[in-house]
């Protein structure tokens, strides 16, 4: 298989600020990740298609503009969550493609549980 | 719309089979996954199968597809303690595959 690294993989943050989180393909090149959200006992929730070299698609009714993000290069994208909430508290989990195209599979990340207090 | 349905909970004793479906509603689905996440951790791709195929086993796991009636389910022979975990049904759709829907999850419990 694949590797996807994502980190960190636990952030506590204070109402009002900001924080990143990195998705990294270690070992192929993604030109497409996605990004998830996943609240306590309920599935997760694409939230954005990141696109490497262009702008992010997101789901309908997810905020660019709270939660922006970058695909600055085929191995490495960031959500950055901007003037966290509590009620952005949740578990989010990046996926990357290897390859382009039906005949591909996705590779997940092991999540980054975001805790806003 | 795109919907992938699963049951919540699924009690098994030990040595059993489990056996957990899913119904979905895109027909364009090129494929199938299961995955298992742990407590706390995120989630492995268990197996996948294309939408042509009907049948697909791997050790003690048989994935069974019906694409007529949009149902997938997954078994798992000889239950054992370490499968305990949520099991989340995903189907791939969208023009170029690309994007993963997922199920609600399953919880499946072990019992001795």
């Amino acid at each position: 298989g694949a590797v996807v690294s994502q980190h960190p993989s636990r952030v506590i943050c204070k109402s009002g600020t900001s924080v990143k989180i990195e998705c990294r393909s270690l070992d192929f090149q993604a030109t497409t990740m996605f990004w998830y959200r996943q609240f306590p006992k309920q599935s997760l929730m694409l939230m954005a298609t990141s696109n490497e070299g262009s702008k992010a698609t997101y789901e309908q009714g997810v905020e660019k503009d709270k939660f922006l993000i970058n695909h600055a290069s085929l191995t490495l994208s960031t959500l950055t969550v901007t003037s966290a909430h509590p009620e952005d508290s949740s578990f989010y989990i990046c996926s990357a493609r290897k390859g382009q195209g039906r005949n591909t599979e996705a590779f997940f990340g092991q999540g980054t549980r975001l805790t806003v207090v | 719309g795109e919907d992938v349905e699963q049951s919540l909970f699924l009690s098994v004793r030990e040595g059993d089979s489990s056996v957990i479906n899913c119904t979905y509603t895109d027909s364009s689905s090129t494929y199938l996954y299961w995955y298992k996440q742990e407590p706390g951790a995120g989630l492995q791709l268990l197996t996948y199968i294309f939408s042509n195929m009907d049948m697909k086993q791997d050790q003690r796991l048989t994935v069974l597809l019906n694409k007529k009636d949009k149902h997938l389910s997954l078994r798992i022979a000889d239950t054992q303690t370490g499968d305990s975990a949520i099991y989340f049904c995903a189907e791939s759709i969208g023009s170029s595959a690309s994007k993963i829907i997922f199920g609600s999850g399953t919880r499946l419990s072990i019992r001795p």
